[in-house]
């Protein structure tokens, strides 16, 4: 079976700082992984995949995640956070037949002005 | 395209009754789910169907029916209403490409007292 594991339940950051936001899966087949941000009371908004082409996969709003096999990691990064982007930040697992997502307990992110 | 809706927005029942939250979808896509989001837990997976007729168990169908008379609705039922079915509900669709994404609905937040 598979399953995501997010390390820290709420992320806190002052704006302009580095945004790293961790991703641990396991999958007993190449998996395909995503990223999803919800903003209050809004659904789920994908912010990028990987779907096993370029390791390095670049997102919408500046994010970007790298697929790292090795380290079963898939951890959503930003260069320079911004008040906007606080929300809650979701990464889920699917594999390739079932086409079924299975998502972490989710990271808060908080921005400090 | 408005692409995945849901009625209601909010709803309160008390227990023990029942009611049918709505989904609908204009994006002729195949692939629609019903998950519930329980603060700290992510989202779980209630049912999902592969197409108009199919519908299949997801992680936590208890207390749920599901069906799919058309490729654009996918109603979910709620019988005899509890406590532990309070929660936050989202729909989602998808085609059938492996790597496609799922797009949310905006949520039905339900209360059970």
């Amino acid at each position: 079976a598979q399953s995501v594991t997010q390390l820290g339940s709420h992320v806190s950051v002052s704006e302009g700082a580095l945004v790293l936001l961790r991703c641990n899966y396991s999958s007993s087949v190449p998996p395909y992984l995503f990223w999803y941000v919800q903003y209050p009371n809004q659904g789920l908004q994908l912010l990028l995949k990987y779907t096993s082409a370029a390791t390095l996969v670049k997102g919408i709003n500046g994010f970007e995640a790298e697929f790292k096999k090795s380290e079963t990691s898939f951890h959503l990064t930003k260069p320079s956070a911004h008040m906007s982007d606080a929300a809650e930040y979701f990464c889920a697992v699917s594999d390739q037949g079932a086409q079924k997502l299975v998502f972490g307990q989710g990271t808060r992110l908080t921005i400090n002005p | 395209n408005a692409g995945v809706t849901q009625t209601p927005k909010f709803r309160i029942l008390k227990i023990g009754q029942s009611m049918t939250l709505q989904c609908a979808q204009d994006m002729n896509h195949n692939y629609m789910y019903w998950y519930r989001q329980d603060p700290g837990m992510g989202l779980k997976l209630i049912y999902y169907s592969v197409g108009a007729g199919i519908t299949d168990k997801g992680e936590v169908p208890n207390g749920y029916n599901v069906s799919r008379s058309t490729t654009e609705d996918f109603p979910l039922r709620l019988e005899l209403a509890a406590p532990s079915q309070t929660s936050v509900y989202f729909c989602a669709s998808k085609t059938r490409g492996f790597t496609d994404t799922q797009y949310f609905g905006p949520g039905t937040r339900l209360t059970v007292l």
